[in-house]
């Protein structure tokens, strides 16, 4: 039974581009959430995914947005980067309807230049 | 913002137990205690989490007090790879999770 997986698992970017970056859930989860993690810091939660919709959403512009798909796997978009996007991205699923715990992928690992 | 307070870092010696404590005094009564760890640069890992009650698995036990104004996560036979940033954590059920900074445990042989 794989876990959740990310893709990919690092990125170069330039100022002024855009990004996707990829998330599939454990099998029998429903919930999609994002987090950023800036080095040495804490994640932060981006926003969270059900049922192909935004469910809650952190403290985030909206420069950061993102996508369900039926098959519940999951795709964060940020435009305009910035040097401050550089972060760890990590990606955890989970099943709402059971309010089981959320599992994390590896994260991807993204540096703007 | 965290809910939480955790010291800043913590040594343990190996084979030792850990014991790493965790402040939530303005726990809600349907929020949950949960405890990740993060070993570097990899995703957060789950240990364990809990209510009310103590709880115990094959990785760690959790003890919360009485008033639920505190827990802490005891790792009972510490290991070199135990090292690891642990994220004490409140949530609710809507699953919403805001991390601190988490207690940075260093394992020494």
């Amino acid at each position: 039974d794989a876990g959740v997986t990310q893709s990919p698992t690092h990125l170069i970017k330039t100022r002024g581009q855009q990004v996707t970056l990829r998330c599939s859930p454990k099998s029998g989860h429903d919930t999609v959430s994002w987090y950023q993690q800036a080095l040495g810091q804490g994640p932060q939660f981006i926003f969270q995914y059900y049922e192909e919709e935004e469910r809650q959403r952190g403290n985030f512009p909206d420069r950061f947005s993102g996508h369900q798909f039926p098959n519940y796997s999951s795709e964060l978009n940020v435009n305009a980067l910035l040097l401050g996007d550089s972060a760890l991205y990590l990606c955890a699923s989970s099943s709402l309807a059971a309010q089981e715990t959320q599992y994390f992928g590896p994260g991807t690992r993204l540096l703007v230049l | 913002d965290a809910k939480t307070t955790q010291p800043t870092s913590m040594d343990c010696a190996e084979g030792r137990a850990a014991n790493l404590p965790c402040n939530h005094s303005t726990i809600s009564g349907n929020e949950y205690v949960y405890w990740y760890r993060q070993i570097h640069s990899q995703g957060p890992q789950y240990i364990i989490h809990g209510l009310k009650n103590n709880e115990t698995n094959e990785m760690a036990s959790l003890i919360i007090t009485e008033d639920r104004k505190s827990s802490t996560l005891i790792l009972p036979h510490a290991t070199l790879r135990d090292t690891a940033v642990y994220y004490c954590i409140v949530i609710s059920y809507n699953n919403d999770m805001r991390f601190g900074a988490g207690t940075r445990l260093t394992v020494k042989p």
